[in-house]
């Protein structure tokens, strides 16, 4: 069974401009989370779907950043306009248990962004 | 509020000696706790979960770990270090009541080295 796969693995990208992550969860995990982890920083908590519903956004950092899971499947991360500070390593993960009580949340291996 | 201390940003042991990774919690009520860990260019994996069970839990590998509620603490053992253990550990403190995997919160990382 495949595990969360992240697109790309690495992303160097001018200030200013846009990206886009991409995390393929588990199939068939309604859970889907994204983490970040700042250089130097502790890895904090983005956001969570559950199908294609924002279940919890609180740890999004500004509006500069766009996060989607249309149809219920894979989710992007959109930053547009990219700011220096939005360097670091992007972690998306997935759970198949709606309550997160039962089952663990398994992550893919990130994606790096830098920003310069 | 919750948070998580790891007490030591890097730890360096010789193969076949005793790892000791440190980690103290705060938390207003009985937590879940978990160690994760990431090798290089891998996800992270998690290693073991507490939830108010038993106060020792055996995890992967022969790690295990034990929850000390008058220390509020949470270290990290295994009896004997292998090559393959040279990794990054990380702290994590559930937020939620139930003890989910939503909006985890991690400590800053541990980087194990190990030595021939």
């Amino acid at each position: 069974e495949a595990g969360v796969t992240q697109f790309p693995s690495h992303s160097v990208i001018e200030k200013g401009q846009t990206v886009t992550l991409r995390c393929d969860p588990i199939s068939g995990h309604d859970n889907l989370y994204w983490y970040r982890r700042v250089m130097g920083k502790e890895i904090k908590f983005l956001l969570h779907f559950v199908k294609e519903s924002k279940q919890d956004e609180s740890g999004m950092p500004n509006n500069r950043f766009l996060a989607e899971r249309t149809g219920g499947t894979y989710s992007t991360l959109k930053v547009q306009p990219a700011e220096l500070e939005d360097s670091g390593v992007y972690f998306c993960a997935s759970s198949p248990d709606r309550t997160g009580l039962y089952t663990e949340a398994f992550f893919g291996q990130g994606t790096r962004l830098t920003v310069v | 509020a919750q948070s998580v201390t790891q007490l030591d940003s890097h730890v360096s042991v010789s193969e076949g000696t005793p790892v000791l990774l440190r980690c103290n919690y705060s938390s207003s009520y009985s937590p879940s706790l978990f160690w994760y860990v990431q090798h290089p260019n891998k996800g992270l994996q998690l290693l073991l979960k507490y939830t108010s069970a038993a106060t020792l839990v055996k995890g992967i590998n022969g790690f295990e770990a034990e929850f000390k509620k008058s220390e509020t603490s949470f270290h990290l053992t295994k009896p004997s270090a292998h090559m393959s253990d040279a990794a990054e550990y990380f702290c994590v403190v559930s937020p939620s009541f139930s003890g989910g995997y939503n909006k985890l919160i991690f400590g800053a990382g541990t980087r194990l080295a190990v030595h021939p």
